[in-house]
């Protein structure tokens, strides 16, 4: 997707592991949102930045924790991974808040 | 109850016909109503999006907002194969950072 890129787009993981995805954009949007898409859920808010070190939780933060020391950068760690964030991982950008999301691609992620 | 509520299909229809598309909601601050498209194993893209009520048009997609019913569609005319996706409601209120999303739709056009 044009202006936003995530990595890995595939990851296999053990439990209890570390693990950061990582999200960059191009276009200098303030806004960047990290989102876990699962079967009969839809897209949940995991996290989100309105700025370099302003971040605030979603709606399904538990387990997760967020850094952004650049515009580009948003990364998203789960600091002891569990088959229950077995998922896939959006990251979005925005440059009006919440009207409008441009996605990423996706890390497919499986926590074995 | 979830805030927004989208029967996730199947629906499947032939080439050309008529599709609507539709989520209920139950929080009345939304005034931001969205579309999304998502292909199989891509990133969901902005279809449409509507301020507070009405209609809006592009091509061959109308998004509705109705909001005395909390009630959201859209409509896809002369469907193509290339629709086959799956469509994501969304929606959000005035000064929040929060965009909460429907389950989604799968959508098959056959030809």
């Amino acid at each position: 997707d044009a202006g936003i890129t995530q990595s890995p787009r595939h990851k296999v993981t053990e439990t209890g592991t570390p693990v950061t995805l990582r999200c960059h954009q191009t276009e200098n949007h303030r806004y960047m949102y990290w989102y876990r898409q699962d079967p009969g859920h839809g897209l949940r808010l995991i996290h989100y930045s309105y700025g370099v070190k302003d971040t605030d939780k979603g709606e399904v933060s538990d387990g997760y924790s967020v850094s952004r020391s650049k515009t580009e950068d948003f990364l998203l760690t789960l600091e002891s991974a569990t088959s229950s964030q077995t998922s896939v991982y959006f990251c979005a950008i925005s440059d009006e808040g919440v009207n409008g999301y441009t996605f990423g691609s996706g890390t497919r992620l499986t926590v074995v | 109850q979830k805030e927004v509520e989208q029967d996730p299909g199947p629906l499947s229809v032939p080439e050309g016909a008529i599709v609507s598309l539709n989520c209920t909601y139950s929080n009345s601050a939304f005034q931001y109503f969205m579309w999304y498209r998502q292909y199989s194993r891509k990133g969901p893209e902005l279809l449409m999006y509507t301020y507070s009520s009405g209609n809006k048009e592009d091509g061959r997609f109308t998004a509705q907002v109705d909001k005395s019913s909390k009630y959201i569609s859209l409509f896809i005319r002369d469907s193509q194969p290339s629709d086959s996706a799956t469509y994501l409601c969304a929606m959000s209120a005035p000064g929040g950072f929060k965009t909460i999303f429907g389950a989604g739709t799968r959508l098959f056009v056959k030809a």
